[in-house]
């Protein structure tokens, strides 16, 4: 079961240069999620998806564009990329939001700016 | 608004003793509580999770039982594994269908063999 697939793994960009991460589920979940991790922090949450063509800003949106024309995929786009975006990038699904649905999540993405 | 405190690590056991893991929150209504596991070098999975008070959540030999009088919902283990390093967030999410999944800073587990 593949799951919530990202790629890349690991990914060095210098500063002003723009990138993708991707991500793609294979459970036919309407919800996604991109979430960031700064090291020995916990997770904060960037942009999400309540189904396809509908996207909305989470917590730390600065920086940072989504879009989400197929149930399946949801990209994260760095435009110009700054030493603060320096994390490791998470994305996940769930089938609902609230109560008592779990998020499924990637292995993720290691992303350095220099 | 809704959060999740859980106990600052590192946390160092030695293999085979008993583990505790804090956690408390604030919220209105009645939400969900969910512990996530992740170990090195991949995504956060679920461990366990209990959606109305005095629920336990069990697996892989850990529990947690939903405390609304204490809003507490701590993580435990009679024994623990050198496998079991990782590092354990705590998480909620409210009982509205708009909801998002709020989640503790993680506390870090290291075994000692």
């Amino acid at each position: 079961n593949a799951g919530v697939t990202q790629t890349p793994k690991f990914r060095i960009l210098k500063i002003g240069q723009s990138m993708t991460l991707q991500c793609a589920q294979d459970m036919n979940h309407n919800y996604m999620y991109w979430y960031r991790q700064d090291p020995g922090m916990g997770l904060k949450l960037i942009y999400y998806s309540v189904g396809a063509g509908i996207t909305d800003k989470g917590e730390v949106p600065n920086g940072y564009n989504v879009s989400r024309s197929t149930t399946e995929d949801f990209p994260l786009r760095l435009e110009l990329a700054a030493p603060s975006q320096t994390s490791v990038y998470f994305c996940a699904s769930s089938e609902g939001q609230g109560g008592n649905q779990p998020q499924h999540f990637g292995d993720g993405t290691r992303l350095s700016i220099l | 608004g809704d959060s999740v405190t859980q106990m600052e690590g590192p946390v160092t056991l030695s293999e085979e003793a008993f583990l505790t893991i804090n956690c408390t929150y604030t919220a209105t209504g009645y939400p969900s509580l969910f512990w996530y596991v992740q170990y090195p070098g991949e995504g956060l999975q679920l461990l366990l999770k209990a959606t109305k008070a005095d629920d336990k959540g069990s697996n892989k030999g850990f529990e947690a039982t939903y405390r609304k009088e204490t809003t507490s919902f701590h993580l435990e283990k009679g024994s623990v594994q050198v496998s079991d390093s990782a590092v354990y967030f705590c998480a909620l999410s409210g009982d509205s269908s708009a909801s998002k999944i709020i989640f503790g800073s993680g506390t870090r587990l290291s075994i000692r063999p």
